[in-house]
Protein backbone atom coordinates (compact mmCIF):
# COMPACT_ATOMS: atom_id res chain seq x y z
CA UNK A 1 0.00 0.00 0.00
CA UNK A 2 0.75 3.57 -0.19
CA UNK A 3 3.41 4.66 2.60
CA UNK A 4 5.16 8.45 3.47
CA UNK A 5 8.10 8.44 5.13
CA UNK A 6 9.28 11.73 6.92
CA UNK A 7 12.42 12.81 8.77
CA UNK A 8 11.68 12.35 12.37
CA UNK A 9 11.74 15.52 14.50
CA UNK A 10 12.02 17.47 16.63
CA UNK A 11 14.18 19.88 14.35
CA UNK A 12 15.14 23.05 16.58
CA UNK A 13 16.82 26.06 14.27
CA UNK A 14 17.95 29.55 14.74
CA UNK A 15 16.13 32.59 12.54
CA UNK A 16 17.67 32.77 8.90
CA UNK A 17 19.03 29.13 9.29
CA UNK A 18 18.35 26.74 6.38
CA UNK A 19 15.59 24.05 6.66
CA UNK A 20 14.95 20.75 4.85
CA UNK A 21 12.54 18.06 6.05
CA UNK A 22 13.25 14.95 4.02
CA UNK A 23 9.71 13.30 2.68
CA UNK A 24 9.92 9.84 0.96
CA UNK A 25 6.96 7.83 -0.13
CA UNK A 26 5.92 4.14 -1.85
CA UNK A 27 3.09 4.11 -3.86
CA UNK A 28 1.69 2.24 -7.04
CA UNK A 29 0.73 4.75 -10.15
CA UNK A 30 1.28 8.56 -9.81
CA UNK A 31 0.65 9.95 -6.78
CA UNK A 32 0.02 13.79 -5.86
CA UNK A 33 1.85 15.22 -3.48
CA UNK A 34 1.82 17.26 -0.78
CA UNK A 35 2.55 19.57 2.52
CA UNK A 36 0.97 20.54 5.01
CA UNK A 37 1.72 22.57 7.93
CA UNK A 38 -0.28 22.53 11.24
CA UNK A 39 0.17 24.85 13.91
CA UNK A 40 -0.77 24.65 17.63
CA UNK A 41 -4.39 23.63 18.21
CA UNK A 42 -5.37 24.06 15.21
CA UNK A 43 -5.80 21.97 11.71
CA UNK A 44 -3.93 21.69 9.02
CA UNK A 45 -4.01 24.12 5.78
CA UNK A 46 -1.74 23.38 2.34
CA UNK A 47 1.37 24.59 2.29
CA UNK A 48 1.88 23.60 -0.86
CA UNK A 49 1.48 20.85 -3.81
CA UNK A 50 2.84 18.68 -7.21
CA UNK A 51 0.55 16.68 -9.06
CA UNK A 52 3.64 15.20 -11.14
CA UNK A 53 7.13 14.22 -11.78
CA UNK A 54 9.53 17.39 -11.88
CA UNK A 55 6.84 19.57 -10.55
CA UNK A 56 7.89 22.39 -7.79
CA UNK A 57 5.44 23.37 -5.19
CA UNK A 58 6.10 26.51 -3.95
CA UNK A 59 4.47 28.81 -0.95
CA UNK A 60 5.26 31.44 1.76
CA UNK A 61 9.08 30.71 0.88
CA UNK A 62 8.58 26.76 1.15
CA UNK A 63 9.89 24.52 -1.87
CA UNK A 64 9.31 20.89 -2.85
CA UNK A 65 9.91 19.61 -6.07
CA UNK A 66 8.39 15.90 -6.83
CA UNK A 67 11.34 13.90 -7.99
CA UNK A 68 10.26 10.45 -9.48
CA UNK A 69 13.34 8.41 -9.78
CA UNK A 70 13.80 9.74 -5.92
CA UNK A 71 10.54 9.05 -5.03
CA UNK A 72 11.31 12.30 -3.10
CA UNK A 73 9.78 15.19 -2.09
CA UNK A 74 11.83 17.50 0.59
CA UNK A 75 10.59 20.05 1.73
CA UNK A 76 13.13 23.42 1.78
CA UNK A 77 13.04 27.12 3.04
CA UNK A 78 16.14 29.33 3.00
CA UNK A 79 15.59 31.24 5.43
CA UNK A 80 12.98 30.35 8.85
CA UNK A 81 11.66 32.46 10.71
CA UNK A 82 10.07 31.71 14.33
CA UNK A 83 6.35 32.56 12.69
CA UNK A 84 7.25 28.99 10.94
CA UNK A 85 7.34 26.91 14.20
CA UNK A 86 4.56 23.91 13.43
CA UNK A 87 4.28 20.44 12.51
CA UNK A 88 4.68 19.41 8.95
CA UNK A 89 3.57 16.96 7.11
CA UNK A 90 4.18 15.56 3.82
CA UNK A 91 1.26 13.23 2.64
CA UNK A 92 0.74 11.73 -0.81
CA UNK A 93 -2.95 11.35 -2.93
CA UNK A 94 -2.60 7.61 -4.65
CA UNK A 95 -3.95 7.87 -8.22
CA UNK A 96 -6.59 5.50 -7.76
CA UNK A 97 -8.54 6.55 -4.84
CA UNK A 98 -9.22 10.03 -3.05
CA UNK A 99 -6.93 8.97 0.46
CA UNK A 100 -4.80 11.08 1.44
CA UNK A 101 -1.31 8.97 3.35
CA UNK A 102 0.48 11.05 6.02
CA UNK A 103 4.02 11.00 7.09
CA UNK A 104 4.27 10.94 10.93
CA UNK A 105 5.19 14.81 11.03
CA UNK A 106 8.20 16.69 11.62
CA UNK A 107 7.71 19.54 14.64
CA UNK A 108 9.99 22.34 13.46
CA UNK A 109 10.75 24.98 16.25
CA UNK A 110 12.63 27.96 15.30
CA UNK A 111 13.73 30.11 17.98
CA UNK A 112 14.93 34.12 17.80
CA UNK B 1 -10.43 30.55 -0.50
CA UNK B 2 -12.02 26.86 0.58
CA UNK B 3 -13.26 27.12 3.84
CA UNK B 4 -14.20 24.26 6.30
CA UNK B 5 -15.36 25.27 9.20
CA UNK B 6 -15.52 22.71 12.14
CA UNK B 7 -17.77 22.68 15.19
CA UNK B 8 -16.67 22.97 18.47
CA UNK B 9 -13.35 23.32 18.60
CA UNK B 10 -13.26 21.89 22.19
CA UNK B 11 -15.89 19.67 23.99
CA UNK B 12 -16.04 17.88 27.37
CA UNK B 13 -18.29 15.77 27.72
CA UNK B 14 -18.95 12.87 30.51
CA UNK B 15 -18.66 9.02 30.33
CA UNK B 16 -21.15 7.32 28.93
CA UNK B 17 -22.79 10.46 26.62
CA UNK B 18 -22.81 10.86 22.93
CA UNK B 19 -21.01 13.96 21.37
CA UNK B 20 -21.80 14.89 17.66
CA UNK B 21 -19.15 17.04 15.67
CA UNK B 22 -20.20 19.26 12.63
CA UNK B 23 -17.63 19.62 9.79
CA UNK B 24 -19.07 22.15 7.23
CA UNK B 25 -17.97 22.97 3.79
CA UNK B 26 -18.87 26.48 3.25
CA UNK B 27 -18.29 27.87 0.28
CA UNK B 28 -17.71 24.63 -2.17
CA UNK B 29 -19.71 21.44 -2.14
CA UNK B 30 -18.14 18.15 -0.54
CA UNK B 31 -18.78 15.61 -2.51
CA UNK B 32 -16.26 13.61 0.39
CA UNK B 33 -15.45 14.21 3.51
CA UNK B 34 -12.83 12.46 5.55
CA UNK B 35 -12.63 12.05 9.70
CA UNK B 36 -9.36 11.65 11.02
CA UNK B 37 -7.89 11.34 14.36
CA UNK B 38 -4.79 12.65 16.00
CA UNK B 39 -3.19 11.34 19.16
CA UNK B 40 -0.57 13.89 20.67
CA UNK B 41 2.11 14.41 19.03
CA UNK B 42 0.97 12.02 16.48
CA UNK B 43 -0.04 11.65 12.52
CA UNK B 44 -3.71 12.02 11.28
CA UNK B 45 -5.50 8.23 11.82
CA UNK B 46 -8.08 8.07 8.98
CA UNK B 47 -11.38 7.13 10.48
CA UNK B 48 -13.57 7.08 7.98
CA UNK B 49 -14.50 8.75 4.23
CA UNK B 50 -17.98 9.74 4.05
CA UNK B 51 -20.01 10.26 0.11
CA UNK B 52 -22.89 12.17 0.26
CA UNK B 53 -25.59 10.57 0.33
CA UNK B 54 -24.16 6.78 1.34
CA UNK B 55 -23.25 5.14 3.75
CA UNK B 56 -19.46 5.92 5.06
CA UNK B 57 -16.56 3.75 4.58
CA UNK B 58 -14.83 3.17 7.92
CA UNK B 59 -10.92 2.03 8.20
CA UNK B 60 -10.15 -1.12 9.61
CA UNK B 61 -10.26 -1.22 13.34
CA UNK B 62 -12.61 1.75 13.46
CA UNK B 63 -15.88 1.01 14.87
CA UNK B 64 -19.03 1.75 13.08
CA UNK B 65 -21.40 2.06 15.85
CA UNK B 66 -19.19 4.16 18.00
CA UNK B 67 -18.11 6.69 15.79
CA UNK B 68 -21.33 6.98 13.26
CA UNK B 69 -21.18 9.54 10.46
CA UNK B 70 -23.38 11.16 8.52
CA UNK B 71 -22.94 13.13 4.93
CA UNK B 72 -26.82 14.13 4.20
CA UNK B 73 -25.96 17.21 2.66
CA UNK B 74 -22.92 18.62 -0.30
CA UNK B 75 -22.43 20.72 2.30
CA UNK B 76 -22.27 19.12 5.99
CA UNK B 77 -20.90 16.28 7.42
CA UNK B 78 -20.85 15.16 10.76
CA UNK B 79 -19.17 12.54 13.44
CA UNK B 80 -21.17 11.26 16.77
CA UNK B 81 -18.88 9.87 19.15
CA UNK B 82 -21.40 7.21 20.79
CA UNK B 83 -21.08 6.60 24.25
CA UNK B 84 -18.06 8.04 24.76
CA UNK B 85 -14.97 6.72 27.37
CA UNK B 86 -11.71 8.38 28.38
CA UNK B 87 -10.10 6.82 25.61
CA UNK B 88 -11.44 8.46 23.04
CA UNK B 89 -10.15 11.66 23.84
CA UNK B 90 -8.26 12.99 21.04
CA UNK B 91 -8.39 15.74 18.19
CA UNK B 92 -10.59 15.05 15.79
CA UNK B 93 -10.12 16.67 12.25
CA UNK B 94 -12.53 16.55 8.82
CA UNK B 95 -11.07 17.25 5.62
CA UNK B 96 -13.20 17.73 2.33
CA UNK B 97 -12.95 17.30 -1.05
CA UNK B 98 -14.59 19.09 -3.59
CA UNK B 99 -17.75 17.91 -6.28
CA UNK B 100 -16.18 18.33 -9.67
CA UNK B 101 -16.63 21.67 -11.28
CA UNK B 102 -16.71 23.20 -8.42
CA UNK B 103 -14.20 24.44 -5.53
CA UNK B 104 -11.95 27.00 -7.91
CA UNK B 105 -8.00 26.06 -7.43
CA UNK B 106 -8.69 23.38 -5.06
CA UNK B 107 -7.25 20.69 -7.58
CA UNK B 108 -6.25 17.91 -5.90
CA UNK B 109 -6.07 19.47 -2.59
CA UNK B 110 -8.58 19.04 0.61
CA UNK B 111 -9.55 21.19 2.30
CA UNK B 112 -9.37 21.03 6.72
CA UNK B 113 -11.21 21.93 9.18
CA UNK B 114 -9.27 23.33 12.53
CA UNK B 115 -10.14 20.08 14.37
CA UNK B 116 -12.10 19.24 17.89
CA UNK B 117 -10.48 19.29 21.22
CA UNK B 118 -12.50 16.37 22.53
CA UNK B 119 -12.04 15.42 26.20
CA UNK B 120 -14.01 12.92 28.10
CA UNK B 121 -14.10 12.87 31.76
Amino acid sequence: GDSVTQMEGPVTLSEEAFLTINCTYTATGYPSLFWYVQYPGEGLQLLLKATKADDKGSNKGFEATYRKETTSFHLEKGSVQVSDSAVYFCALRGGSNYKLTFGKGTLLTVNP
Amino acid sequence: GAVVSQHPSRVICKSGTSVKIECRSLDFQATTMFWYRQFPKQSLMLMATSNEGSKATYEQGVEKDKFLINHASLTLSTLTVTSAHPEDSSFYICSASPRWGTGGSLGYGYTFGSGTRLTVV
